[in-house]
């Protein structure tokens, strides 16, 4: 297993425009998570998926971004008619259920809003 | 305020210091991570603690419940050793995710 993978790994789109990005975490983990970085902050939480079922919603997350998970495997995060405070690193991390599992954490995909 | 702090926020050493890292944390918890970041953005995982101390190669991590502190050191620091080492709590309340509430980080530089 490569472990968790996320695409792309940077994104510069123009104000107004729709992103995707897609995340692929360990396989047979069941939870997967979302999570916004901005420069000399710490990551922030967006939203988590046990399976496919989206159990939790950050107020970060505006109605703007919706993430899905369709088949308990791989997830995307879609903002549409992104802003100049969209830009940020958007982390993936997945894990098992359970206290004591570890959380491994992707590369995060860099997002640009200009 | 977070609820999460760490200190200092910024460190500059020469390579074979002994490096200390603090964290400290306002809510109950029942564990709390200690991540590396690195300047690509990818994060590993470290330790999750929730008592005493754990050691793996030159790091060091323990954590105080009752004065709701985690330390985290690096005995023999190398350059390698350079990244952003985050703190991250996990409430007693529990919540999202996990409820992980991190730290701001703490960007270390080793200096050869």
């Amino acid at each position: 297993d490569t472990g968790v993978s996320q695409n792309p790994r940077h994104k510069i789109t123009k104000r107004g425009q729709n992103v995707t990005f897609r995340c692929d975490p360990i396989s047979e983990h069941n939870r997967l998570y979302w999570y916004r970085q901005t420069l000399g902050q710490g990551p922030e939480f967006l939203t988590y998926f046990q399976n496919e079922a989206q159990l939790e919603k950050s107020r970060l997350l505006s109605d703007r971004f919706s993430a899905e998970r369709p088949k308990g495997s791989f997830s995307t995060l879609e903002i549409q008619r992104t802003e100049q405070g969209d830009s940020a690193m958007y982390l993936c991390a997945s894990s098992f259920t359970g206290f004591g599992n570890t959380i491994y954490f992707g590369e995060g995909s860099w997002l640009t809003v200009v | 305020k977070n609820e999460v702090e760490q200190s200092p926020q910024n460190l500059t050493a020469q390579e074979g210091e002994f490096i200390t890292i603090n964290c400290s944390y306002s809510v109950g918890i029942s564990a709390l991570h200690w991540l590396q970041q690195h300047p690509g953005g990818g994060i590993v995982s470290l330790f999750m603690l929730s008592s005493g101390k754990k050691k793996h190669g030159r790091l060091i991590a323990t954590i105080n419940i009752q004065e709701k502190h985690s330390s985290l050191h690096i005995t023999a620091s190398h350059p390698r050793d350079s990244a952003v080492y985050i703190c991250a709590a996990l409430p007693l309340s529990g919540g999202g995710a996990d409820g992980l509430t991190f730290g701001k980080g703490t960007h270390l530089i080793i200096q050869p």
